[in-house]
């Protein structure tokens, strides 16, 4: 079946260090791809999504690129701030097989220190 | 616009009991999903109700159980609770059935 795997954390960088959360995943068809964000103590919050080869999503400084012949998803970030300190999870949406569930990996904690 | 929202935001029960857990989605969504997030276990797909019919359920013994309102509000149910439905259940809504938007989540402790 479908899968995502995440890298595996805790990762831990400075704040205005460069950030790169790896995400691939196996699939059959053509997922979407999203990153999802969960501060301590909250549900999930979308954070970018793409919709098919080569699309870029971004939101708030992240952005990731949906790459086909790589399977990839990564998340990146420029400079990592105090307040992205959370928990990152990268998610597939089986469109095609409709059977309305996302697939998520591992999630990823960040923890940026000032 | 008001986001997903769901209550109780915790609640503790003994093994055995029951619970009933509530979901709003965002306004003129038609799609609800319900997930459990276990610690060590991710996040895992539990059901799916869409124009008050249920669409799809994941890998979940029938205790757990739910419906879908002509309001489109939602509700999980969770019979004969074990320790191991320790959890944060997380309800989403969509309007396409692209995007989720998740809501807060409801924290259950089972003792």
């Amino acid at each position: 079946g479908d899968s995502v795997t995440q890298m595996e954390g805790p990762v831990t960088l400075s704040e205005e260090a460069f950030l790169t959360i790896n995400c691939t995943y196996t699939a059959t068809g053509y997922p979407s791809l999203f990153w999802y964000v969960q501060y301590p103590g909250e549900g999930l919050q979308l954070l970018l999504k793409a919709t098919k080869a080569d699309d870029k999503g971004s939101n708030k400084g992240f952005e990731a690129t949906y790459r086909k012949e790589t399977t990839s998803f990564h998340l990146e970030k420029g400079s990592v701030q105090v307040s992205d300190s959370a928990v990152y999870f990268c998610a597939l949406s089986e469109v095609q097989s409709n059977t309305g569930k996302l697939i998520f990996g591992q999630g990823t904690t960040l923890q940026v220190k000032p | 616009e008001a986001g997903v929202t769901q209550s109780p935001t915790h609640l503790i029960k003994t093994r055995g009991q029951q619970v009933t857990l509530r979901c709003s989605p965002i306004s003129g969504h038609t799609s609800v999903y319900w997930y459990q997030q276990a610690l060590g276990l991710g996040l895992q797909f539990l059901l799916w109700y869409d124009e008050g019919e249920e669409r799809n359920r994941g890998n979940f013994p029938p205790r757990f159980s739910g419906r879908q309102f002509p309001n489109y509000s939602s509700e999980l149910n969770v019979n004969a609770l074990e320790l191991e439905d320790s959890a944060l259940y997380l309800c989403a809504s969509s309007l396409s059935g692209f995007e989720q938007f998740f809501g807060p989540g409801t924290r259950l402790t089972v003792l």
